[in-house]
């Protein structure tokens, strides 16, 4: 069964930091992009990075230079690095495996919440 | 960046009836326009890629339409676990926007 498992989700405080875990099963996670997307409550979802098979990244305008996006294929697992929080990053983050073509996200974790508040 | 507007923000409807979901984008997105369904407590679920392709497992109620500008998702006959909040998704220019979402209630 393909799945994603996340963890990391926590209360930080603003200007603190925080790593975010995603750990891929039943496919070969070597082979495809993978993105970080977020949701804060109430509000439709949104995307904020992806990593290609060759480690290339891209970063939504709204946490470029403060998120950082890297993946570990010998364990199957996808991190997110969030430095610099602020009280709009509250959300829930997911990860989610990413067709090449960037036109879907076919298979999604089951969701962390991150929480910045002082 | 690319804006997708839906509407109607929410639709309420009885099970057995049609619901028609539109989606508008700020540029012409030729016919690259993914749809998903959100239950509460759920991620986000793929239902229709490139427009009006289900995919892998998506009931044939589901039907994907438009290109360009416009965009519609219709539900041929409502059944009651079709009722959950719908998102509409582009990439242009390798970025990627959602759409506000559309609540479907009974």
């Amino acid at each position: 069964q393909e799945q994603l498992v996340q963890s990391g989700g926590d209360l930080v405080k603003p200007g603190g930091s925080l790593r975010l875990s995603c750990v891929a099963s039943g496919f070969s996670f070597s082979d495809y992009y993978m993105s970080w997307i977020r949701q804060a409550p109430g509000k439709g979802p949104e995307w904020i990075s992806y990593i290609t098979t060759s480690d290339l990244t891209a970063y939504a305008d709204a946490v470029r230079g403060r998120f950082t996006v890297f993946r570990d294929n010998a364990n199957n697992s996808l991190f997110l690095q969030m430095n610099s929080l602020g009280t709009d990053d509250t959300a829930m983050y997911y990860c989610a495996r990413t067709w090449s073509s960037l036109d879907a996200f076919d298979i999604w974790g089951q969701g962390t919440f991150v929480t910045v508040s002082s | 960046e690319v804006v997708l507007t839906q509407s109607p923000d929410t639709l309420s409807l009885s099970p057995g009836e049609r619901a028609t979901l539109s989606c508008r984008a700020s540029q012409d997105l030729r016919n690259y326009l993914t749809w998903y369904q959100q239950k509460p407590g759920q991620a986000p679920k793929l239902l229709i890629y490139d427009a009006s392709n289900r995919a892998a497992g998506i009931p044939d109620r589901y039907i994907g339409s438009g290109s360009g500008t416009d965009f519609t998702l219709t539900i041929s006959r409502l059944e009651p676990e079709d009722f959950a909040v719908y998102y509409c998704q582009q990439r242009s220019n390798r970025q990627i926007t959602f759409g506000q979402g559309t609540r479907l209630e009974i």
